[in-house]
């Protein structure tokens, strides 16, 4: 059993819109949740990470947690050609000191 | 000023081999970490220092050796590569060992031939 699930795209969508991507866990435990992009060939970048319930926005990046239903999303508005990358999200794993990771949803952003 | 250097980027090599991965951190962090990716992109850690000490060993053959001379450095050696080894592996660190924002480093692409 996976436990941290995202849907493995690809996801596409044009220029301008808003990409949505989730993910979910199963360890109820867990206190902290990341999203790093990967481009093609290169290495994971941490973009965003959030400890509480709610929405938490960078630029046009905005985290969203609901513990209750073990769910992390992250919205990308105003999407670019740039954007075009895996993400992946990441879940601290209680007291283990490690991160659990998803295997990404890879995203296409399309002029 | 690269943050995580690793060397070599690209390491092609025979069967049987012995070879080593090196990795070096100027941020100061306490926690570095390998971590192995295969060719379907799951991130899968292998292990994990703080300030020397190895504090996460997942299940790795024991052809693979981590050695971490001081809080900065983090190599790793792999005897006897095997064809199953080929991968990108990642060195990466945080600041402590419960900030999980970690820096990678670009990467080495191991293909064992």
């Amino acid at each position: 059993q996976k436990e941290v699930e995202q849907n493995s795209g690809p996801l596409s969508v044009p220029e301008g819109a808003i990409a949505s991507l989730n993910c979910t866990y199963s360890d109820r435990g867990s206190q902290s949740f990341f999203w790093y992009r990967q481009y093609s060939g290169k290495s994971p970048e941490l973009i965003m990470f959030i400890y509480s319930n709610g929405d938490k926005e960078d630029g046009r990046f905005t985290a969203q947690l609901n513990k209750a239903s073990q769910y992390v999303s992250l919205l990308i508005r105003d999407s670019q050609p740039s954007d075009s990358a895996t993400y992946l999200c990441a879940v601290s794993a209680g007291n283990n000191r490690k991160l659990i990771w998803g295997l990404g949803t890879s995203l296409a952003v399309n002029p | 000023d690269t943050a995580v250097s690793q060397t070599p980027k690209y390491l092609v090599t025979q069967m049987g081999n012995d070879k080593s991965i090196k990795c070096e951190q100027n941020l100061g962090h306490d926690t570095m970490y390998w971590y192995k990716q295969d060719s379907k992109k799951f991130l899968k850690i292998m292990f994990s220092y703080n300030n020397k000490e190895l504090i996460i060993n997942e299940t790795v053959p024991n052809r693979f050796s981590p050695k971490s001379p001081d809080k900065a450095h983090l190599n790793l050696h792999i005897n006897s590569l095997e064809l199953g080894d080929s991968a990108v592996y990642f060195c990466a660190s945080s600041p402590t060992v419960t900030n999980y924002g970690y820096t990678f480093g670009s990467g080495t692409r191991l293909t064992v031939v």
